[in-house]
């Protein structure tokens, strides 16, 4: 079956600007995750979504990140006014159902390089 | 508040030699406890896990044991391979009181095995 997949798998953009990163979860997995990966690092979360409600959005770093997930599937990160230091691989994951000690799934991740 | 800390790498190994990566956390409550591997060009993928005090989670040769009483969940094997050389990643997902299920990883570990 599908994995998780991630559109952009690149994304280049200048500083100032606005950008979209989308997330396709596996099917019928209402649990969906942000983190945010930069180099030499392990990842950091962002936000949690549990159908279409973002849950837990304490790991965003500031107003300029936004994320939706409108029907419970598809999720879709934004960044406004991109700055040099948003620079990393942004990953996506999702889970089966309510939040359990279990697996989450990770995409492949959009890399995000802001000149 | 919850926090990993992994051994720093990168650890080079030879063929068939024993491997232990350190991994020790900090947490509130009664956390699980995981290990993901991230192969070259590829996303993050579940290792292991473990739920509960002296568990012992195990796959591929690999494996850890929940430690309680030292807060440590050490990834060892006893004949690593070539097709091991990947990162390493320990995480924690705190089942307390929010029980989003977010994970929280450790800096990782790069692994090199030799021939």
């Amino acid at each position: 079956g599908a994995g998780v997949s991630q559109t952009p798998s690149n994304k280049v953009t200048e500083k100032g600007k606005y950008v979209e990163l989308r997330c396709d979860p596996i099917s019928g997995h209402t649990a969906l995750y942000w983190y945010r990966q930069s180099l030499g690092q392990g990842p950091e979360f962002l936000i949690y979504f549990q159908g279409t409600g973002a849950a837990d959005d304490s790991g965003l770093p500031n107003d300029r990140f936004f994320a939706v997930r409108p029907e419970g599937s598809v999720s879709t990160l934004k960044i406004q006014r991109t700055e040099r230091g948003d620079s990393a691989v942004y990953l996506c994951a999702s889970s089966p159902g309510q939040p359990s000690p279990g697996e989450q799934f990770f995409g492949p991740g959009t890399r995000l390089t802001v000149l | 508040g919850n926090s990993v800390t992994q051994m720093e790498g990168p650890v080079t190994l030879s063929e068939e030699a024993f491997l232990t990566i350190n991994c020790t956390y900090t947490a509130t409550g009664y956390p699980s406890l995981f290990w993901y591997v991230q192969y070259p060009g590829e996303g993050l993928q579940l290792l292991l896990k473990a739920t509960k005090a002296d568990d012992k989670g195990s796959n591929k040769g690999f494996e850890a044991t929940y430690r309680k009483e030292t807060t440590s969940f050490h990834l060892e094997k006893g004949s690593v391979q070539v097709s091991d050389s990947a990162v390493y990643f320990c995480a924690l997902s705190d089942r307390g009181s929010s029980n989003t299920g977010k994970l929280i990883f450790g800096q990782g570990t790069t692994l090199q095995v030799k021939p």
